[in-house]
């Protein structure tokens, strides 16, 4: 099975550099994904890494690490607009189950002014 | 295209009785999916439908979750004789061909059970 664990909550600075951590275990997946979810909104896709490495996309960058099991999602210039809630998910390569995206447990991101 | 859209916004029913969700998946999408949503936690998956085929069902879909995607387009979720537990948040999401890594979502029905 897979199963990923985030920090809670984190609290930053607008303007400031935050890094959201995942922590993963899992027998095997395709790559690590990164959904944003204002509260009562649809979470919405940020970012994806198939290989191990770095992935920039404008302010958000992405970064995973296979043999670490780990990943992370760097956020700069922080926005009050980013605050929202932060989801890294995984999709199993292993047989009968190769829809099935599992989420991790989420991080609150609260911006401050 | 105004994205994958849901019906109803919010859902309150009473203990034991049956609802029905609708999901409009973004038009090209063949892939759609169901995940459950509860306070302060991540979608949990639910099913995955390929066209109209579903091909993957949680061990969480208990015999009183039903979902069908007749024609290969909107997908209907349906709850029978509803529990307290079974209050959430649904949301359906949507893959296109070219790619599985990318989910749209729907802003979800929020059902509660009294």
């Amino acid at each position: 099975g897979q199963s990923l664990e985030q920090p809670s909550e984190v609290t930053a600075v607008e303007g400031a550099i935050v890094q959201i951590n995942c922590t993963y275990q899992t027998s095997g997946f395709y790559g690590l994904s990164w959904y944003q979810q204002h509260d009562g909104g649809a979470p919405t896709f940020l970012s994806y890494n198939a290989l191990d490495g770095l992935e920039e996309t404008g302010r958000f960058s992405s970064f995973l690490s296979r043999s670490d099991s780990y990943g992370y999602l760097l956020l700069q210039e922080l926005q009050m607009k980013d605050s929202a809630s932060y989801f890294c998910a995984v999709r199993p390569s292993n047989s009968g189950g190769y829809q099935k995206v599992t989420f991790g447990t989420g991080t609150k991101l609260q911006v401050i002014p | 295209d105004t994205g994958v859209s849901q019906d109803p916004r919010h859902k309150i029913t009473k203990r034991g009785q049956n609802v029905t969700f609708r999901c409009d998946p973004i038009s090209e999408h063949n892939r759609l999916y169901w995940y459950r949503q509860t306070l302060g936690q991540g979608p949990e998956f639910l099913t995955y439908f390929q066209n109209e085929a579903q091909l993957e069902k949680s061990r969480l879909l208990s015999d009183r979750f039903s979902a069908e995607r007749p024609k290969g387009s909107f997908s209907t979720l349906e709850i029978q004789r509803t529990e307290q537990g079974d209050s959430a948040m649904y949301l359906c999401a949507s893959s296109p061909r070219s790619t599985n890594e990318k989910l749209f979502f729907g802003s979800g029905t929020q059902l509660s059970v009294l």
